[in-house]
């Protein structure tokens, strides 16, 4: 049992450049969010989605856009790379029928801008 | 909306001995969750120990206790006889109750003297 699967672990890019963060899980789980986790700070969270076809903003969504075709997966696309985007972005899932609701985080994707 | 305050930057404890991290929070939900999260060098972000509101008695795992106040709003963990693994940071979360909202507050940074 995977969770859930974040890549690329690790990635520079250039101001301006694109790319895609992918996150897929292996629970079937309805929930998956995607956070940014500056120097010495908590998580803030980027989008999120209740189901395939359905995403919402969360606090920090500028810049950014997400997906959710499947259950599975839920790429986070940045089209225009910018500095103050440099971060650890983490994906996460959790499912509503789990009565504390913890959430799964993948390990994290390390994303430099210069 | 939800807010999460974690006082203290950083914490140290003598290997053995015991540490309280504080947490206090604020949130409009009527039912929700409080949730402490542990993220070591690696990043993983690896659940502690859950919380759900509407329960009185404190959640415990092992080595980890929480002490609930929900008239204050409050929610520390504490942590027993510290191991040199215990070391990481510590970021305590609110959830509101359909779990779609996780808010992180800023983090504790713990280090265990041997």
């Amino acid at each position: 049992n995977a969770g859930v699967t974040q890549t690329p672990k690790f990635r520079i890019l250039k101001i301006g450049q694109s790319m895609t963060l992918q996150c897929t899980q292996d629970m079937n789980h309805n929930y998956m969010y995607w956070y940014r986790q500056d120097p010495g700070m908590g998580l803030k969270l980027i989008y999120y989605s209740v189901g395939a076809g359905i995403t919402d903003k969360g606090e920090v969504p500028n810049g950014y856009n997400v997906s959710r075709s499947t259950t599975e997966d839920f790429p986070l696309r940045l089209e225009l790379a910018a500095p103050s985007q440099t971060s650890v972005y983490f994906c996460a899932s959790s499912s509503p029928s789990l009565g504390l609701k913890p959430q799964h985080f993948g390990d994290g994707t390390r994303l430099s801008i210069l | 909306a939800q807010t999460v305050t974690q006082s203290q930057p950083e914490m140290s404890v003598q290997e053995a001995e015991t540490v309280t991290l504080s947490c206090t929070y604020d949130t409009s939900e009527s039912d929700y969750y409080l949730f402490w999260y542990k993220q070591p060098p690696s990043r993983q972000m690896i659940l502690v120990i859950r919380q759900e509101a509407y329960k009185q008695q404190n959640a415990t795992e092992n080595r980890f206790s929480v002490n609930f106040q929900k008239a204050a709003k409050s929610f520390s963990l504490k942590i027993s006889d510290s191991q040199l693994g215990d070391a990481a940071m510590y970021f305590c979360a609110c959830a509101n109750n359909a779990g779609n909202m996780l808010t992180f507050g800023g983090g504790t940074r713990l280090m265990v003297k041997p």
